[in-house]
């Protein structure tokens, strides 16, 4: 059973454009989330990160989205370059699970020149 | 800066064969954590250490055991290993002392063929 959803699993959008990466959990434990870039043959990398008592959180082109409610949250990236294309993966984490990450199911986003 | 380490970068194996992979945290750092991820699948938690005791444990099999040792280095042991044991192998560490111990660092893996 797939704690975090990810969505959607492929993007492709024109460079300069806004890639939008969607998240949902169900663990309502979970009170750190995070998103990884992750390059062929790398270990994921740590991009941007929030906690639950923020609504949003910016950090040069990347903005993550939260919506406590509706247990949701979303990357943006503004003006999308062809060296963001990767894979990137939302996840979660809880105090409770000894900080553990449980991962998305990711999405491959390319971005054309 | 230093990343975690991991060794060796690629490893074949027969099937049934052991299998070693060891991982060398930031320095500082004091929990482990091993995740298996397949091809195009997200990374799935194995085990993690926090000072050299199991702190939490996932859908590692029982034929694969981990330990944690002095200078907070860790090693994955895999037996009797199995053609679905081919995966990319990550290590991560982080230091657990709030809010720092949120924050994981993966290294670059370490990639199982198994045939």
């Amino acid at each position: 059973q797939q704690q975090v959803k990810q969505s959607p699993q492929s993007l492709i959008v024109q460079k300069g454009g806004i890639s939008i990466i969607n998240c949902a959990y169900e663990n309502t434990a979970f009170d750190y989330f995070p998103w990884y870039q992750q390059f062929p043959g790398k270990g994921p990398a740590l991009l941007i990160a929030i906690r639950p008592d923020v609504s949003e959180k910016k950090e040069g082109r990347f903005t993550i989205s939260f919506n406590k409610s509706a247990k949701q949250f979303s990357l943006h990236i503004m003006d999308s370059q062809p060296g963001d294309s990767a894979t990137y993966f939302c996840a979660a984490s809880s105090a409770q699970g000894a900080q553990k990450l449980v991962f998305g199911q990711g999405t491959r986003l390319t971005i054309n020149p | 800066a230093a990343g975690v380490i991991q060794s060796p970068r690629h490893l074949i194996k027969e099937k049934r064969e052991t299998a070693t992979l060891k991982c060398y945290p930031i320095p500082r750092h004091d929990t482990v954590y091993w995740y298996q991820q397949g091809p195009g699948q997200d990374p799935q938690f194995l085990i993690s250490f926090y000072e050299k005791m199991q702190s939490d444990k996932g859908s590692i099999p029982d034929r694969f055991s981990a330990q944690q040792f002095s200078d907070y280095h860790s090693e994955l042991n895999m037996s009797s290993l199995e053609l679905g044991d081919s995966a990319l192998y990550f290590c991560a560490s982080s230091l657990a002392q709030a809010p720092t111990n949120e924050k994981l660092f993966f290294g670059s893996g370490t990639q199982l063929s198994v045939l």
